[in-house]
């Protein structure tokens, strides 16, 4: 079984400051990892994804995340972020299969971003 | 644009009363999911179809159903909802052997 734990419940952050989302994971299997924003009554909205390859991924809104095996994390980042960033943002994972497979993703249980003017 | 629609948004019903659920999909993703998010909590895996093979997870209710009646539609029904069943329902697809899951906008059920 797989389990993601992200510490932080609530981050508070002034407007134009950097902020990292802290997320790590546990599986005995190797796992897909993935970053969704949740904004208030809203479905989930892909941010990023880490599948293989380079260990950093970015998105197209300036937000990055860094896969670090060793650490099981993939924290999830942005030098500068803006007022619209307030949303809950959830760390998830999925088994890596060989091929096929349709496992559902195991979820975080979400982080809180507050953007303060 | 391709998507996940569910609906409706928001749906009230009564303690007991049958009530269901919709999700549609224009992706042709053949792998359907329904989540269930209660308030400041993580999205949980209620069941999925894998085309038209029913995989619920071990811990899912009885009372929770689900059919699919072809790729594009999926019901979830919630045969008699208690109070501890109010929660954003989340529709997800993907292709079979896909990565990502692509979310819908969820449905919000209020149990009187």
């Amino acid at each position: 079984a797989q389990s993601v734990t992200q510490l932080d419940s609530q981050v508070p952050v002034f407007e134009e400051a950097p902020v990292e989302l802290r997320c790590n994971y546990s599986s005995s299997v190797s796992v897909y990892l993935f970053w969704y924003v949740q904004y208030p009554n809203q479905g989930l909205q892909l941010l990023l994804k880490y599948l293989s390859g380079s260990t950093l991924v970015e998105s197209i809104n300036g937000f990055e995340a860094e896969f670090n095996k060793s650490q099981t994390s993939f924290h999830l980042r942005k030098p500068s972020v803006h007022i619209s960033d307030t949303a809950e943002y959830f760390c998830a994972v999925r088994v890596m299969y060989s091929g096929g497979g349709a496992d559902g993703l195991t979820f975080g249980k979400g982080t809180h971003l507050i953007i303060q003017p | 644009d391709a998507m996940v629609i569910q609906n409706p948004r928001y749906q009230v019903t009564q303690f007991g009363k049958p009530v269901t659920l919709s999700c549609s999909q224009t992706l042709n993703h053949n792998v359907m999911y329904w989540y269930q998010q209660k308030s400041s909590q993580a999205p949980k895996l209620l069941f999925h179809y894998y085309d038209k093979d029913f995989n619920n997870e071990a811990d899912t209710p009885d009372n929770f159903q689900s059919r699919r009646p072809n790729t594009s539609f999926c019901f979830l029904d919630i045969r008699s909802p208690g109070l501890g069943d109010a929660a954003m329902y989340l529709c997800a697809t993907s292709r079979e052997g896909g990565e990502t899951q692509y979310f819908g906008p969820g449905t919000r059920l209020l149990v009187l």
